[in-house]
């Protein structure tokens, strides 16, 4: 069975340092969305993606987060500078969006701590 | 935007009782309900979902509540067993918008 493939699972960085995380959507899945859960918390939405496209980043800090999927395909989120705060799980998730199917299946995540 | 709640934060119950958890949303145009688990560690998984247009949905020991009128959701898990204790997310979705709610650690006990 296809999965959402995301990478690293573990990252330890130091404040002020850039990090970067990699994902790779189920095969044929137009949009990809980015999380970050909290511990104890729900998975906010950081950024979507249709295609290329970005449909809603409204939740991303952008003076310190990006994210690109530029062939439509895998996406990078990164971080710069990393702060204490951003210490939480990166969650990847696609979904096909045809036929009104609107499923979400995520990533194993990167786990991020910053000390 | 959307704003999802879910109740209880935390819900305890004997194995083989049944255990309901609850969501509100606040966007009308909200029209797909989801519903997935989280084990400790682990990716959340769906377990459930309902559209706007249905009522009720239910697989096997699960099933899922929909009053768009109130705009409210529901979990409902029958016959609790241990592999059911995890963190349970409710999530609404309308349009570009998915919104999940906090959660809810569902402790079942032998």
């Amino acid at each position: 069975e296809a999965e959402v493939a995301q990478s690293p699972r573990y990252k330890i960085t130091e404040k002020s340092q850039a990090v970067a995380f990699w994902c790779d959507p189920i095969s044929g899945h137009a949009t990809l969305y980015w999380y970050r859960q909290i511990l104890g918390q729900g998975p906010e939405l950081l950024v979507q993606f249709q295609d290329e496209s970005v449909v809603d980043d409204s939740q991303l800090p952008k003076d310190r987060f990006s994210a690109e999927r530029l062939k439509g395909v895998d996406s990078t989120l990164k971080i710069q500078p990393a702060e204490l705060g951003d210490s939480a799980m990166y969650l990847c998730a696609s979904s096909h969006r045809a036929r009104g199917k609107y499923e979400q299946y995520f990533g194993p995540g990167t786990r991020l701590t910053v000390t | 935007g959307e704003n999802v709640e879910q109740h209880p934060s935390t819900l305890s119950v004997q194995e083989g009782d049944s255990a309901v958890i609850k969501c509100t949303y606040s966007d009308s145009a909200s029209n797909y309900f989801p519903w997935y688990k989280q084990e400790l560690g682990k990716r959340p998984q769906l377990i459930i979902d309902i559209r706007s247009n249905v009522g009720e949905k239910k697989d096997q020991r699960i099933a899922v509540t929909l009053n768009k009128t109130a705009k409210h959701f529901s979990l409902h898990i029958t016959e609790t067993q241990p592999e059911d204790s995890a963190v349970y997310f409710c999530a609404a979705q309308g349009g570009q918008n998915f919104v999940f709610g906090p959660g809810t650690r569902l402790s079942v006990l032998p």
